[in-house]
C-alpha cells in the first residue's frame, strides 16, 4: 500500500444512519486533515489533526465527529445526516516540522450520498 | 472577499499554446503557495510549490508568485490535451490551507 487511501469509495445512508470514513496513510507524516468537496464550491477544510491532536476545527456541525487513533489512521463518524451533507469526502496528509512545506497528499476521497 | 479567487473558466487554449492561470489571495500572512491539479473523478494532485517571491520552473509549468500584490499564477508551456483539468490555486499559514474554486481549463 502506498499513499492515502480512503475506505469505502462509496457510500450511500438514509438520514438516520450511523457510518464512518477511514483514512489511512503510508507516506510517515504526522499531520492528517479532512477537507469536504461539495459541486461548484472550493474545497472546505474540516478538520486538522497533528501527532494525534485535534488543532483545526473549522466550524463544523457536530453530525460530524473526526477521531484520529494515530499519526496513520484517520476516521469521520457520521450520524444524522443531512442531504446537503452529500459531498465528495477527502482525507489528506502532510509532513509538518520547522520549515515545513505544507505539502498535502490526498486520497482518492470518499463519494457519499445522503439520502 | 473571498479568501482565495479564481477565474473559473473555462479557459480554452490550442494544443501546444501557453495556458495561464492567475490568483489572488487575501490573508497578508500566507506563508506557502501551491497549485493543484484535479481530473475529473479524481482527487487534487500537487503540481507545483512556491515559497518566496519570484518564479519557479518545472518542466513546462512555471509558478509565480507576488506577496506585494497578494498574487500567485501558473503558466503551463506547450499546452498537451492531457493538461485539460481543474486547476485549484491553495495558499496556506500553518495547519490552514486554503483553496479557491479551481479553474477548468480544456486544451484542444
Amino acid at each position: 500500500e502506498t499513499g492515502v487511501t480512503q475506505t469505502p469509495r462509496h457510500l450511500v445512508m438514509g438520514m438516520t444512519n450511523k457510518k464512518s470514513l477511514k483514512c489511512e496513510q503510508h507516506l510517515g507524516h504526522n499531520a492528517m486533515y479532512w477537507y469536504k468537496q461539495s459541486a461548484k464550491k472550493p474545497l472546505e477544510l474540516m478538520f486538522v489533526y497533528s501527532l494525534e491532536e485535534r488543532v483545526e476545527n473549522n466550524s463544523v456541525p457536530s453530525r460530524f465527529s473526526p477521531e484520529c487513533p494515530n499519526s496513520s489512521h484517520l476516521f469521520l463518524h457520521l450520524h444524522t445526516l443531512q442531504p446537503e451533507d452529500s459531498a465528495l469526502y477527502l482525507c489528506a496528509s502532510s509532513q509538518v516540522a520547522a520549515g515545513g512545506k505544507w505539502e498535502l497528499f490526498f486520497g482518492e476521497g470518499s463519494r457519499l450520498t445522503v439520502l | 472577499q473571498k479568501e482565495v479567487e479564481q477565474n473559473s473558466g473555462p479557459l480554452s487554449v490550442p494544443e501546444g499554446a501557453i495556458a495561464s492561470l492567475n490568483c489572488t489571495y487575501s490573508d497578508r500572512g500566507s506563508q506557502s503557495f501551491f497549485w493543484y491539479r484535479q481530473y475529473s473523478g479524481k482527487s487534487p494532485e500537487l503540481i507545483m510549490s512556491i515559497y518566496s517571491n519570484g518564479d519557479k520552473e518545472d518542466g513546462r509549468f512555471t509558478a509565480q508568485l507576488n506577496k506585494a500584490s497578494q498574487y500567485v499564477s501558473l503558466l503551463i508551456r506547450d499546452s498537451q490535451p492531457s493538461d485539460s483539468a481543474t486547476y485549484l490555486c491553495a495558499v496556506n499559514r500553518g495547519f490552514k490551507t486554503i483553496f479557491g474554486a479551481g479553474t477548468r481549463l480544456f486544451v484542444k
